[in-house]
């Protein structure tokens, strides 16, 4: 059973720094995910990853397989990211259905 | 237009009713599923669908639990005899092709609270 954990539960950080958030699982799989939920609720993709690197504007994304770990980075931090960023991973064979992390609260301050 | 439409967006009901969620996803998605998150806790997967057919079911999703298809393009999932702990934000979501790419799509979510 494949185990999702990040880090930090939750970040605190001031308009225009450099944010990191980790992930980590705990078995193979073929993609994964990072998340966007806002205080409403709603969850968006921000990026699906399998190997390599992926930058959307001021988010990269990277993921080393041999370690079984991902982050997700956000450049020129703005109090507009602030959200739960969650990391979730999906096997392929498995219906490519999602396990989730715990998430991250970020709260960036003006 | 959105392409997973999900309603109601907030559903108040009481202990021991029963509560039907509709979804509404974009025909061409490849697997359909039904999510759910209690408050302060990790999403948990209840469901998927694949070809018009559930494909998994979680040890969550038990008897008191039933999805449809009743029209061939909206999905609903039951919850019968509601208790207080199915008090959670209900998602449904697809995996489609986005563009030049295959990826996830989330409704905006719905609140069951139970009372």
């Amino acid at each position: 059973k494949n185990e999702v954990e990040q880090s930090p539960q939750n970040l605190t950080a001031q308009e225009g720094e450099f944010i990191t958030i980790n992930c980590s699982y705990s078995v193979g799989i073929s993609a994964l995910h990072w998340l966007q939920q806002h205080p409403g609720g709603g969850i968006v993709s921000l990026f699906m990853l399998s190997s390599g690197k992926k930058k959307h504007g001021r988010l990269i994304a990277t993921i080393n397989i041999q370690e079984k770990h991902s982050s997700l980075h956000i450049t020129a931090s703005h109090p507009r990211d602030s959200a739960v960023y969650i990391c979730a991973t999906n096997s392929g064979g498995s219906n490519y259905k999602l396990t989730f992390g715990k998430g991250t609260l970020l709260t960036v301050n003006p | 237009e959105p392409e997973v439409t999900q309603t109601p967006s907030h559903q108040v009901t009481q202990m021991g009713q029963e509560v039907i969620l509709r979804c509404v996803p974009i025909s061409n998605h490849l697997y359909f599923y039904w999510y759910r998150q209690i408050l302060g806790q990790k999403v948990e997967f209840l469901v998927s669908f694949y070809n018009n057919e559930i494909s998994e079911k979680s040890e969550i999703f038990d008897d008191q639990f039933s999805v449809e298809r009743p029209d061939g393009s909206n999905f609903t999932l039951k919850i019968r005899s509601t208790k207080l702990e199915d008090s959670a934000m209900y998602f449904c979501a697809i995996f489609a092709r986005v563009h030049s790419s295959y990826g996830y799509t989330f409704g905006s979510g719905t609140r069951l609270t139970v009372v």
